[in-house]
């Protein structure tokens, strides 16, 4: 089935840099993709939603970038401030019936200020 | 925006006793799911629905049980808690399986 694996695990920018977060997943046929942002003790907010085959979606301090060629999705936190720091989860639609999203092990964002 | 409640928010269990976390959708979705998440391994999908009262098994179902009495409400039952069990819990909710979840807040469970 699909598998996603999310990179880095552990990510610490100071205040204005970028942080970049990686995501690839193995099944070709996958279409809807997901970032999600969850503060510390809190719950998880959904950020963006893209399925287009490669797609450049500009959010509110954020950019992400679907590649379907390589199977690829990334976000990238422009000029990231304290209050990025948070964990990030990527999500991608299983294809065919299993009816679920799969979800990559997150990203910790520490934005030093 | 969805919405999505649980309850209780957290709670102390004792090992062998029965658990039930309630989740709450107030937004007409078909699909609830129950994740539980643990450091180091995301969240992970225990039992999901999309009608009421029938239930699917997720991808770590032992030891829970599940029950969607109503196309609202969406339950996860531990018969007989755990120390493993000890984790947040998670519930969402979508229109459909392959779309936008809405999570919850959450309820941090510790089985002692």
């Amino acid at each position: 089935g699909e598998q996603v694996e999310q990179r880095p695990p552990h990510l610490s920018v100071r205040e204005g840099d970028s942080a970049f977060i990686t995501c690839t997943y193995t099944d070709p046929n996958s279409y809807y993709f997901f970032w999600y942002k969850q503060e510390p003790g809190a719950s998880l907010q959904l950020l963006m939603k893209v399925f287009s085959s490669t797609e450049i979606n500009e959010g509110q301090g954020f950019t992400v970038l679907l590649n379907k060629k390589d199977k690829r999705l990334s976000l990238n936190l422009t000029a990231a401030h304290p209050g990025d720091s948070a964990a990030y989860f990527c999500a991608v639609s299983a294809p065919g019936n299993t009816r679920k999203l799969i979800f990559g092990l997150g990203t910790t964002l520490q934005v030093q200020p | 925006e969805a919405a999505v409640t649980q309850s209780p928010r957290s709670k102390v269990a004792v090992t062998g006793g029965k658990v039930t976390l309630s989740c709450h959708q107030t937004n007409n979705h078909d699909y609830m799911y129950w994740y539980r998440q643990d450091t180091g391994h995301g969240l992970r999908l225990i039992h999901y629905s999309y009608v009421a009262d029938s239930t699917e098994k997720g991808d770590i179902p032992d030891g829970y049980k599940a029950s969607r009495p109503s196309q609202e409400n969406f339950s996860l039952i531990l018969e007989l808690a755990s120390l493993s069990q000890t984790a947040v819990y998670f519930c969402a909710s979508s229109w459909d399986s392959q779309d936008t979840q809405y999570f919850g807040p959450g309820t941090r469970l510790l089985v002692l």
